[in-house]
């Protein structure tokens, strides 16, 4: 069974950092592309990371780009989603999601972990 | 970025009654006969679930009364017989280019 379990998640000030991890079983992690989607309160989905299956191809929305990182280590099965200099709008539900297609990134997202919830205020 | 549009952005459907959602991107997410597209299904505290990719394309598990249409920049999500467990918000997607979603459409009943 596929499990994508995300953590790190919390209340952070405008402007501080916070690291999300993905913890991913039930397949093999190093085959496939990996991702990140959020959700803000009451707002839709909005694709925010993807990190091809052996790091070297990350992607990132105009949104985040200079200011969150993505790496993945595949002996652990973990993803990590950086994020520096933290806005009010970066306030949201992170979903780790896995892609569908193991033999390029196609950002299809089939398997979903619960959500972290980062909330930026002060 | 490739803009998707749902339309309605929310509908109430009798039980057992078919529901149907559009969804309009900016350009054409047709390529190599493939349609870029992408459906999701979203209760609340669970995470999105695909129901539809390629279009057309059913994953495992999700039960036929769920179908996805169209090409090129329009595509429709139908549901022929609306349930109880039906009861969501639905998103498109497109994954031809920098994947963008669509508003979402919430189904009631």
């Amino acid at each position: 069974e596929v499990r994508l379990v995300e953590s790190g998640g919390g209340l952070v000030q405008p402007g501080g950092s916070l690291r999300l991890s993905c913890a991913a079983s039930g397949f093999s992690f190093d085959d496939y592309a990996m991702h990140w989607v959020r959700q803000a309160p009451g707002k839709g989905l909005e694709w925010v990371s993807t990190i091809n299956w052996n790091g070297v191809s990350i992607d990132f929305a105009d949104s985040v780009k200079g200011r969150f990182t993505l790496s993945r280590d595949n002996t652990k099965n973990s993803l990590y989603l950086q994020m520096n200099s933290l806005r009010a709008e970066d306030t949201a539900f992170y979903y780790c999601a896995k892609d569908i297609n193991s033999n390029y990134a196609q950002h299809t997202f089939d398997f979903w972990g619960q959500g972290t919830l980062v909330t930026v205020s002060s | 970025d490739i803009v998707m549009s749902q339309s309605p952005d929310s509908l109430a459907v009798s039980l057992g009654e078919r529901a149907t959602i559009n969804c309009k991107s900016s350009q054409t997410i047709l390529y190599n006969s493939q349609n870029y597209l992408a459906w999701y299904q979203h209760k609340p505290g669970q995470p999105p679930n695909l129901l539809i990719h390629w279009a057309s394309t059913r994953e495992s598990g999700v039960p036929d009364r769920f179908s996805g249409s169209g090409s090129g920049t329009d595509f429709t999500l139908t549901i022929s017989s609306l349930q109880a467990e039906d009861v969501a918000v639905y998103y498109c997607q497109q994954y031809y280019s920098t994947p963008t979603f669509g508003q979402g459409t919430k189904v009631e009943i």
